[in-house]
């Protein structure tokens, strides 16, 4: 299976910050990465397709990159409805395998 | 706009199977551009895929729980479902179901998913 490693496991920032955090699958999946962003008691959701496709309705505040066997969400300008966990998952092949997450907390 | 909605037991006793269901508004389980699934969360944890199923009755598992899960598809009753068996602690989590969706030659994504539900296994 292709192992996805999130980093880092933790973060704080404030609000207005410019936040990275990093997705590394353990072999090349072409563009078939997402971002799912979880708050507790809720669903996940997704922000972010194939990449770097923003999902409809998702603030352009989001965005993402990367190629091959590295990816990056990066929030351009951290809002307080931001502090969350987010995960990647890569849908190249089965097994689909999400990341550890990267939880945001308020600095 | 689609809803997914689990249903199920919240307990079940370590050694006994668990049945979930998850019914679709707002679209089809037949539809051609959709996959459905399974994914859960133990407390505390993150998110583990459980399995994928086609309309047409084609299935994917985690490697890891493939002995133990079933998924099917009820077309008229627009549900699909889950069952793991000989279930222990581990199996605690919350559980989701989802809708995998392709768009154009090959671009996946999970757009929709159920609210999810909480099964616990203990005597």
């Amino acid at each position: 299976a292709i192992q996805m490693t999130q980093s880092p496991s933790s973060l704080s920032a404030s609000v207005g910050d410019r936040v990275t955090m990093t997705c590394r699958a353990s072999q090349g999946i072409r563009n078939d990465l997402g971002w799912y962003q979880q708050k507790p008691g809720e669903a996940p959701k997704l922000l972010i397709y194939a990449v770097s496709n923003l999902q409809s309705g998702v603030p352009s505040r989001f965005s993402g990159s990367g190629s091959g066997t590295d990816f990056t969400l990066t929030i351009s300008s951290l809002q307080p409805e931001d502090f969350a966990t987010y995960y990647c998952l890569q849908d190249f092949k089965y097994p689909l395998t999400f990341g550890g997450g990267t939880k945001v907390e308020i600095k | 706009q689609l809803q997914l909605q689990e249903s199920g037991p919240g307990l079940v006793k370590p050694s006994e199977t668990l049945s979930l269901s998850c019914t679709v508004s707002g679209g089809s389980v037949s539809s051609t551009s959709s996959y459905w699934g399974w994914i859960r969360q133990p407390p505390g944890k993150g998110l583990e895929w459980i399995g994928t199923i086609y309309y047409g009755g084609t299935t994917y598992y985690a490697p890891s729980l493939k002995s133990r899960v079933t998924m099917s598809v009820d077309t008229s009753k627009n549900q699909f479902s889950l069952k793991v068996t000989s279930v222990t602690a581990a199996d605690t989590a919350v559980y989701y179901c989802m809708r995998r969706h392709r768009v154009g030659s090959g671009i996946y994504y999970i757009d929709y998913w159920g609210q999810g539900t909480l099964v616990t296994v203990s005597s």
